[in-house]
């Protein structure tokens, strides 16, 4: 048990839906993050969120959507999306963010994406 | 972009074998962690490095913060097949909201 938890595990969707990732956090901790994990490609930082106030965004296309309603939740809303955007979507969340130090992340099981 | 080149990409070894997986960067990173993701799961932390040239062992792992603070390695004693799995280097980058992985090691150790 991570203590961070995602639903749903697998979805399959096509690209003129509208479907929503979810995560949520039992750890009290102030930071949310979503990642993209693609195969041969490095973990990719999508979104941070400190607060429920999101402090970075790494060009991530406006198809994905986040959503933060407090410190636990964090949503990730995908509509019109493309092939290329299968993957598995991972949450995380860490005690705080920014400065120069790491916090440890703690990583939901992920979300299993496949578009068609 | 801060980029970290982890090598090798895939490693299958006997059970009982040492290894060594490393973790490069052009760039200097304030700290640097190691992370394992096993199948299905989502990658839990083993290590926090911050001193350039800090060792931290845990139990059969040994871990190591390059002197210059832009490379790292993960060394294994004795590789047990429950060490299976992806290993991840990841740095945090200047405002500390970013945050890299690597591109990962994916290991296998056959019984």
């Amino acid at each position: 048990e991570t203590g961070v938890t995602q639903t749903p595990r697998h979805l399959v969707m096509g690209m003129t839906n509208k479907k929503s990732l979810k995560c949520e956090q039992h750890l009290g901790h102030n930071a949310m993050y979503w990642y993209k994990q693609s195969a041969k490609k490095p973990l990719e930082l999508m979104f941070v969120y400190s607060l429920e106030e999101r402090v970075e965004n790494n060009s991530v296309p406006s198809r994905f959507s986040p959503e933060c309603p407090n410190s636990s939740h964090l949503f990730l809303h995908l509509h019109t999306l493309q092939p290329e955007d299968s993957a598995l979507y991972l949450c995380a969340s860490s005690q705080d963010v920014g400065g120069t130090a790491l916090y440890e992340q703690y990583f939901g099981p992920g979300t299993r994406l496949t578009v068609t | 972009t801060q980029l970290l080149e982890q090598s090798p990409q895939f490693l299958s070894i006997q059970e009982g074998e040492n290894l060594t997986v490393y973790c490069n960067s052009s760039s200097v990173f304030s700290s640097l962690q190691w992370y394992r993701q096993e199948p299905g799961e989502g990658p839990v932390l083993l290590v926090t490095v911050v001193t350039g040239g800090e060792v931290k062992k845990l139990k059969r792992l040994t871990f190591q913060f390059g002197d210059a603070r832009k490379d790292s390695s993960l060394h294994i004693t004795a590789a047990q097949p429950g060490d299976t799995g992806l290993y991840l280097c990841a740095g945090a980058g200047r405002t500390g909201n970013q945050f890299y992985f690597g591109t990962g090691t994916s290991l296998t150790v056959i019984p």
